[in-house]
């Protein structure tokens, strides 16, 4: 079965262009996460859904930052205008609520830079 | 604000060494998942622990978590340079399935 599928796996842009980065979870999941990585700061929880609606965004560290699930299979994660500082690996992760495991199943990532 | 401090922070050792890792925090929790993230993908969950003083064993990997359930460790035996990789504890956030990471300890196994 495939796993969590992210793209694009790296992205480099200039500050103040928009990024979108985009995420397919595991088929049969109701949960859906955003998370970023950074040495400085280690894997943050920025939004997470339940059944593609947003329940926690408190993460989100500001309002350039925007996620979207539109249906089961999809979601996004768009930062409008980007900033040196939001280089990141930025991660999608799906689980199935209720499991007893709770266990995240994660992506490969995508790795933004941006200059 | 981190919840879980993960000591030590970085960790480097010779093959064959044992080696322990702590997740340490002053709140309380129902359970403690602990998670390996290898370079360049993302974090796999190794266990999951529940009851306090609970030790599991996964091969050469035993975690323990806390009496008190505040806390956790991770010891490896006879390490391998297949154990390199970034360890993170992680905790269950209020809305029950959303998961908070710990600082993370990076160990690197050398040949």
């Amino acid at each position: 079965d495939a796993g969590v599928i992210q793209s694009p796996r790296h992205e480099v842009t200039e500050m103040g262009q928009e990024v979108t980065l985009r995420c397919k979870p595991i088929s049969g999941h109701n949960s859906l996460f955003w998370y970023r990585q950074t040495m400085m700061r280690g894997l943050e929880l920025l939004i997470y859904f339940n059944n593609n609606v947003p329940i926690d965004d408190s993460g989100m560290p500001e309002d350039r930052f925007s996620a979207k699930m539109p249906n089961a299979s999809f979601s996004t994660l768009k930062i409008q205008p980007s900033e040196p500082r939001d280089s990141a690996v930025y991660f999608c992760a799906s689980s199935f609520f209720g499991a007893d495991t709770g266990e995240l199943f994660f992506g490969e990532g995508s790795r933004l830079t941006v200059l | 604000t981190q919840l879980l401090e993960q000591s030590p922070q970085f960790l480097s050792i010779q093959e064959g060494e044992n080696l322990t890792v702590y997740c340490n925090s002053s709140s309380v929790f129902s359970s403690l998942q602990w998670y390996r993230q290898e370079p360049g993908e993302g974090p796999v969950l190794l266990v999951t622990v529940v009851t306090g003083g609970e030790v599991k064993k996964l091969k050469r990997l035993t975690f323990q978590f806390g009496d008190a359930r505040k806390d956790s460790s991770l010891h490896i035996t006879a390490a391998q340079t297949g154990d390199t990789g970034l360890y993170l504890c992680a905790h269950r956030g209020p809305g029950a399935n959303n998961l908070f990471f710990g600082t993370g300890t990076r160990l690197t196994v050398i040949p």
